[in-house]
């Protein structure tokens, strides 16, 4: 079946540090996948996405791009802020067999935690 | 402004009594869901609706029921079979069918059953 892989936290970094948050998915064919943030308290809001390898999705500073040789689409930021603190999860959409509808598989997620 | 709306924020209750949770989304969309988000864990979807009046079970459907009688409405009922169902509850919805289409989430209910 379909799974997601995401490096544990929590991941504590220093105000304009940079950030990595690796995640690697199995999955038949061609998933798309997805960057979830969820701030204290809240629901989870989409981050950023892409549908098909090689595309990079961003927003908010944040980028990711599917690498489907390496099954992966790792989280980057090149500075970030207090603000950023939150749980990141990433997803993935994948059509069951003759039925498409919007399964999304998560990973556990990671709580990354950003100090002045 | 649209959205999803899950009411309440916070919900107690005592074991032994089914509850009811709330959710409204006035996007116009098709498909609905429901996850359980556990600490430390990612989200398991509990049903989906695709359209009005069905529903599918999904990974982890026992001792929950859910109804979807309204396009807007999808209340997950959370009953006494539920053996731990303490946990944070999220809603979402997505425009439809389709595996790129990505969903939107509610704030969440915090249920606490003790």
């Amino acid at each position: 079946g379909n799974s997601v892989t995401q490096m544990e936290g929590p991941v504590t970094l220093s105000e304009e540090a940079f950030l990595t948050i690796n995640c690697t998915y199995t999955a038949t064919g061609y998933p798309s996948l997805f960057w979830y943030v969820q701030y204290p308290g809240e629901g989870l809001q989409l981050l950023l996405k892409a549908t098909k390898a090689d595309d990079k999705g961003s927003n908010k500073g944040f980028e990711a791009t599917y690498r489907k040789e390496t099954t992966s689409f790792h989280l980057e930021k090149g500075s970030v802020q207090v603000s950023d603190s939150a749980v990141y999860f990433c997803a993935l959409i994948r059509s069951a067999g003759g039925t498409s509808y919007g399964k999304l598989t998560f990973g556990q997620g990671t709580i990354l935690t950003v100090h002045p | 402004d649209g959205g999803i709306t899950q009411s309440p924020k916070y919900l107690f209750r005592k074991e032994g009594q089914n509850v009811t949770l709330s959710c409204e989304q006035n996007l116009n969309h098709d498909a609905m869901y429901w996850y359980r988000q556990d600490p430390g864990q990612g989200l398991r979807l509990i049903y989906y609706s695709q359209i009005v009046n069905d529903f599918q079970k999904g990974d982890i459907a026992e001792g929950y029921s859910v109804s979807r009688e309204k396009k807007e409405s999808f209340p997950l009922t959370v009953t006494s079979a539920q053996k731990n169902p303490t946990a944070f509850y999220l809603c979402a919805s997505s425009i439809g069918r389709g595996y790129s289409y990505e969903q939107y989430f509610g704030p969440g209910t915090r249920l606490t059953v003790t």
